[in-house]
C-alpha cells in the first residue's frame, strides 16, 4: 500500500538557520498539506498545496515558511529563518480530492537549538 | 469557524471493558468527522471517516448533528488498541481547499 514519506525523521538546527523539510505524496494524490505539533500540543493546519500553489494557510504560515512542489514528487516545507518556537513534529499528507481522507507521512521532529 | 473539542486527555480501562472516547464538534456548515490513531512512534493513521459508516477494528462511531458529536466506541477493550486517538473535522474553509482541525487528542491506555 503507497504511503506518504517524510524525509530527514530528525532535524537539529541553530536558530537563524535555515531548513528544508522533504515530503513524497501518495503518487496519484493531488492535494497536498502540511501540518505541525509542538510537543504536547494538538495537530495544526499549515498550508495546503494545489496545482503548484497554495489553496490555503493558516495564521502559523507566515513569511518564514514556503512550500514547494520541485519535482514531480516531492513537496518541501521550507523554514527561512528557524525560531525556538518553530520546534515541532512537522507533518505531511496528501489526498486524492479536495475533501478526501488525508493520509499523512511518518513526521520529521524538527529541534530548534 | 471550527473547533473539535476532545474533553479527556487520558482514558484508562481495563482488558475487555467498553470504551467511550468523547468528540464534539463546532462548524456551521455540513461537517466531515474523521477519527485516526497514532500508535506509539507511528504516523496518524485514519480509523474512522463518518461517511463511510463502517466498523475499523470493532470501533464505531457516529455523527450525531444534534449534539454535534462524534464519539468512539468500542465494545470491548484489547490491549493494542492502546494508543493516542485524534478526533478531526473536515471543513470548507472558504478559500478553495478543505482542512482538517483536530482536536487535541485522548491517550487511551488499555490496562491488562
Amino acid at each position: 500500500e503507497p504511503e506518504v514519506t517524510q524525509t530527514p525523521s530528525h532535524q537539529v538546527t541553530q536558530m537563524g538557520q535555515e531548513v528544508i523539510l522533504r515530503c513524497v505524496p501518495i503518487s496519484n494524490h493531488l492535494y497536498f498539506y502540511w501540518y505541525r505539533q509542538i510537543l504536547g500540543q494538538k495537530v495544526e493546519f499549515l498550508v495546503s498545496f494545489y496545482n503548484n500553489e497554495i489553496s490555503e494557510k493558516s495564521e502559523i504560515f507566515d513569511d518564514q515558511f514556503s512550500v514547494e512542489r520541485p519535482d514531480g514528487s516531492n513537496f518541501t516545507l521550507k523554514i527561512r529563518s528557524t525560531k525556538l518556537e518553530d520546534s515541532a513534529m512537522y507533518f505531511c499528507a496528501s489526498s486524492a480530492g479536495t475533501s478526501g481522507t488525508q493520509y499523512f507521512g511518518p513526521g520529521t521532529r524538527l529541534t530548534v537549538l | 469557524a471550527q473547533r473539535v473539542t476532545q474533553p479527556e486527555k487520558l482514558l484508562s480501562v481495563f482488558k475487555g471493558a467498553p470504551v467511550e472516547l468523547k468528540c464534539n464538534y463546532s462548524y456551521s456548515g455540513s461537517p466531515e468527522l474523521f477519527w485516526y490513531v497514532q500508535y506509539s512512534r507511528q504516523r496518524l493513521q485514519l480509523l474512522l471517516r463518518h461517511i463511510s459508516r463502517e466498523s475499523i477494528k470493532g470501533f464505531t462511531a457516529d455523527l450525531n448533528k444534534g449534539e454535534t458529536s462524534f464519539h468512539l466506541k468500542k465494545p470491548f477493550a484489547q490491549e493494542e488498541d492502546s494508543a493516542m486517538y485524534y478526533c478531526a473535522l473536515s471543513g470548507y474553509s472558504g478559500a478553495g481547499s478543505y482542512q482538517l482541525t483536530f482536536g487535541k487528542g485522548t491517550k487511551l491506555s488499555v490496562i491488562p
